[in-house]
């Protein structure tokens, strides 16, 4: 049974596009994350949500929009998609917000 | 803003060997710092963690250390074996503006068999 789950796995499509991925946690954790990998393996915050609210939101272009419906699932929807928005995108969880995370398996995005 | 330094980018040891990856941060508020270890085509894994109250931590052929005064930590690992090669990233965490974890930049072990 996964733990943190994310669909798509693989995410091709054409600049300009709208796309979401998905992401449910089935470990009854408070926080979820989404991070971005890029190609020389950086990892970066996005967002962090607490108990379905909003705690961190980096500096990420509005054109990234998350939404929790409840606190086992995130979701991340991208708007106008850009080439320089291909990488890996890793949603995660924790039990708080200063204990370790449990990622998923990441959904590559690929921008043409 | 808080930085999190990782050194080396890249190890290559012999099977059997020790490994060392060291880092570096930059907020003195940083009071938790988790390891996790990628491997090819999956997410990163927590392998070991150790918050600011203590020195040391050693789980199995992994140890942790960390000097609150320098800001550094290190990880070791003992006896490597070949598949111990992956990407390990250190991170820091801190409640600075929201609690936060910021990693490393990653280093590549390869373990030679």
């Amino acid at each position: 049974d996964t733990a943190v789950s994310q669909t798509p796995k693989y995410l091709v499509t054409q600049m300009g596009n709208d796309k979401s991925i998905k992401c449910e946690q089935n470990l009854g954790h408070d926080t979820m994350y989404w991070y971005k990998q890029d190609s020389k393996k950086f990892l970066k915050i996005m967002f962090s949500y607490n108990n379905k609210e909003l705690i961190i939101n980096e500096t990420v272009p509005n054109r990234f929009s998350p939404k929790s419906p409840d606190k086992a699932h995130l979701n991340l929807h991208i708007n106008s998609l850009e080439l320089g928005d291909s990488a890996v995108y890793f949603c995660a969880s924790s039990q708080a917000i200063n204990y370790g995370y449990t990622f998923g398996s990441g959904t590559r995005l690929t921008v043409v | 803003g808080e930085n999190v330094e990782q050194h080396p980018s890249t190890l290559s040891v012999q099977e059997g060997d020790s490994a060392v990856i060291k880092c570096t941060y930059s907020d003195s508020a940083s009071n938790y710092f988790p390891w996790y270890k990628q491997e090819l085509g999956k997410g990163p894994q927590l392998i070991i963690d150790i918050r600011s109250n203590v020195g040391e931590k050693k789980d199995q052929r992994i140890a942790v250390t960390l000097n609150k005064t320098a800001k550094h930590f290190s990880l070791h690992i003992t006896e490597t074996q070949p598949e111990d090669s992956a990407v390990y990233f250190c991170a820091a965490g801190t409640n600075t503006g929201g609690f936060k974890t910021i990693f490393g930049a990653g280093t590549r072990l390869f373990v030679k068999a």
